[in-house]
């Protein structure tokens, strides 16, 4: 079945480090989206990517969707970049958006 | 503008009750989701609305849920009866686009706690 894959599952950093989140798709995408989960529960929006690269400040994601992954980086982080984050697709031809089971983010201070 | 707006943001209840959660999407916004959260299946989407109506409810558990559209700014996901296994965060979301192709803004979520 349609699957979308995050790595790593969990990533602890010292502030400022820097990091690669990864997504893999199983199918073609009309969409793709990165959201952040914040320690309190509320899901933001980071990026609207189904192929190329976007950057917003510190963070920039990537999607090569001929080879079906998306990456996000984060640069210089904070802790309040702590949360966890996922990767949504919405696969051509259908409706349904499925979301990874995200990576959960640890950032030291 | 407000944002996606759901009430209540806190539900306890019994099992056997019935439940209505509630959903006010961003003004102008064509597509409607709602998704439940829980640690062991992770976040799905249950029903997908276009223009209020409903386009793919493949996600809905089990007939005790249901979910309604009648207006442009307003949507119910009703659960009756409620049982223990039920107890979730339920989102709703809303995009601008259609067939669910382009950004989406979720609300805060109702934390469901069936006893």
């Amino acid at each position: 079945g349609i699957q979308v894959e995050q790595s790593p599952p969990d990533l602890i950093l010292q502030e400022g480090a820097n990091s690669t989140l990864r997504c893999n798709f199983s199918d073609s995408v009309n969409n793709l989206q990165w959201f952040h989960q914040n320690p309190w529960g509320q899901l933001i929006n980071l990026f609207y990517i189904p192929s190329g690269t976007k950057q917003n400040g510190r963070l920039s994601a990537t999607t090569v969707a001929t080879e079906r992954y998306s990456l996000l980086y984060i640069s210089s982080s904070q802790t309040t970049d702590s949360g966890v984050y996922f990767c949504a697709a919405g696969f051509t031809g259908g409706f349904k958006t499925i979301f990874g089971a995200g990576t959960r983010l640890f950032v030291k201070a | 503008d407000a944002g996606v707006i759901q009430s209540p943001r806190h539900e306890v209840t019994e099992m056997g009750q019935e439940v209505t959660l509630r959903c006010k999407p961003i003004s102008g916004h064509n597509s409607l989701f709602w998704y439940r959260q829980t640690m062991m299946r992770g976040l799905e989407l249950l029903i997908y609305f276009n223009n209020n109506v409903p386009i793919d409810d493949s996600g809905m558990p089990e007939d005790r849920f249901s979910a309604k559209m009648p207006n442009a700014s307003f949507s119910t996901l009703k659960i009756q009866p409620s049982e223990p296994r039920d107890s979730a965060v339920y989102f709703c979301a809303s995009s601008p686009g259609i067939r669910g192709a382009d950004t989406q803004y979720f609300g805060p979520g109702t934390r469901l706690t069936v006893l």
